[in-house]
This record gives structure tokens, C-alpha cells and sequence, in this order.
């Protein structure tokens, strides 16, 4: 069965406090995303990655940044948390040129 | 701005009713149109998905109703059934952007048995 997993379903973080959000996948896929998820908003690109060491902004990377050091894992990093990105967080993973997202079951960041 | 557009933000329907969700869309660069169904405490997952080149795609009890000329796409939950309660959304695929998906606000339905 395929799965994507990210590592910490809930997390309290204090403002200014810097944050990372793990993703990893098992299906040996070279797309990721990283997704926020906010009421009445829908699911927004933070940020994507088509390779080991790529990555490209979505349409809110402010105050985002990501790594992706392995083909299977890609990581969310807040360098300075904000009350604003309290959120949930949806990592994704896919194969080239697919409309078809695998998530993982979402990260919920609450940031005081 | 808002690319993918979609109605209504919320939707109660009796047990055996129609479901219908509505999008629309302004770029006409999209190639793919998937609906994603998201159940609470889990990420969403892909339901049913339509190509422009196509007006209408069955599968089950969803289908895709698409208008290309109206830039509308909508689905169709026929016999809805209260296991169908789930949050969905609509997508569109930038085709010359190597598959990235914009997302619409979400349904959120609710079947009453």
C-alpha cells in the first residue's frame, strides 16, 4: 500500500520558533509538495520539488523555505513561526506529469 | 487570486439525493481537472478525474459534468449515501508547469440518513 507519512500529526510551537514539518514517502516518486490547508482557502502551494536538491516556490512560499536532501523525504522548514501560518500542513508526492497526489494525513501547527 | 473557484462552501443533502459541486476555472494553460475526497483526520485522495476533451466521465455513482466553454466543471453525487459526508475539492493541473494542481476552497458535504 502506498503511503506517504509525515512525522508529527499536532505540534505547539511559540512564535519566533523555528519549525520543521517531515515528509517522507515510500513509492519512490520524484514530485513533492508541501500544501497548507486553511478553512474557506482550500489546499495552497507552498512550495514544490520535481527532484533530489530542486525545489521551486508555489503560491505562498513568504516565511517558508524546504529541503530535499533524498528522493523519498522532503521537509517544511518556518525559520521564525508566526501566529499566521497556524494551520494544517499536507505533504503530497506523485509521479511526473500525473494529476494523481498521494498525502500524507496532514500536520496540524498551531503557533501562539 | 483565486484560479479555481468553487461552490457552494458547504452542502446538506437527504440519503438517496443528488449531490452537485460547482468550479470554475480562468486559465484556460489547464489540462487535467481532478476531485479530490477528504475524509476528517485524513489527507485528501483522488476521487474521479476529467480531460477538457471530454464532457462528461462516469465512474460509479460520480460523475464529471465539464463545459469547456464555460471554464465549468461540476460533480455529481447520485444516490448519496451519509458514507459520502466528506470535504471535496476540485483541482486543475497547470499543464506546462510539470503537473502542479490548484486547489478550489472545498465543499464540505454532509448526508443526512
Amino acid at each position: 500500500d502506498v503511503k506517504v507519512t509525515q512525522s508529527s500529526r499536532y505540534l505547539v510551537k511559540r512564535t519566533g520558533e523555528k519549525v520543521f514539518l517531515e515528509c517522507v514517502q515510500d513509492m519512490d516518486h520524484e514530485n513533492m509538495f508541501w500544501y497548507r490547508q486553511d478553512p474557506g482557502l482550500g489546499l495552497r502551494l507552498i512550495y514544490f520539488s520535481y527532484d533530489v536538491k530542486m525545489k521551486e516556490k508555489g503560491d505562498i512560499p513568504e516565511g517558508y523555505s524546504v529541503s530535499r536532501e533524498k528522493k523519498e523525504r522532503f521537509s517544511l522548514i518556518l525559520e521564525s513561526a508566526s501566529t499566521n501560518q497556524t494551520s494544517m500542513y499536507l505533504c503530497a508526492s506523485s509521479r511526473p506529469n500525473t494529476g494523481e497526489l498521494f498525502f500524507g494525513e496532514g500536520s496540524r501547527l498551531t503557533v501562539l | 487570486q483565486q484560479q479555481v473557484k468553487q461552490s457552494p462552501q458547504s452542502l446538506i443533502v437527504q440519503k438517496g439525493g443528488i449531490s452537485i459541486i460547482n468550479c470554475a476555472y480562468e486559465n484556460t494553460a489547464f489540462d487535467y481537472f481532478p476531485w479530490y475526497q477528504q475524509f476528517p483526520g485524513k489527507g485528501p485522495a483522488l476521487l474521479i478525474a476529467i480531460r477538457p476533451d471530454v464532457s462528461e466521465k462516469k465512474e460509479g455513482r460520480f460523475t464529471i459534468s465539464f463545459n469547456k466553454s464555460a471554464k465549468q466543471f461540476s460533480l455529481h453525487i447520485m444516490d448519496s449515501q451519509p458514507g459520502d459526508s466528506a470535504t471535496y475539492f476540485c483541482a486543475a493541473r497547470r499543464g506546462n508547469q510539470g503537473g502542479k494542481l490548484i486547489f478550489g476552497q472545498g465543499t464540505e458535504l454532509s448526508v443526512k440518513p
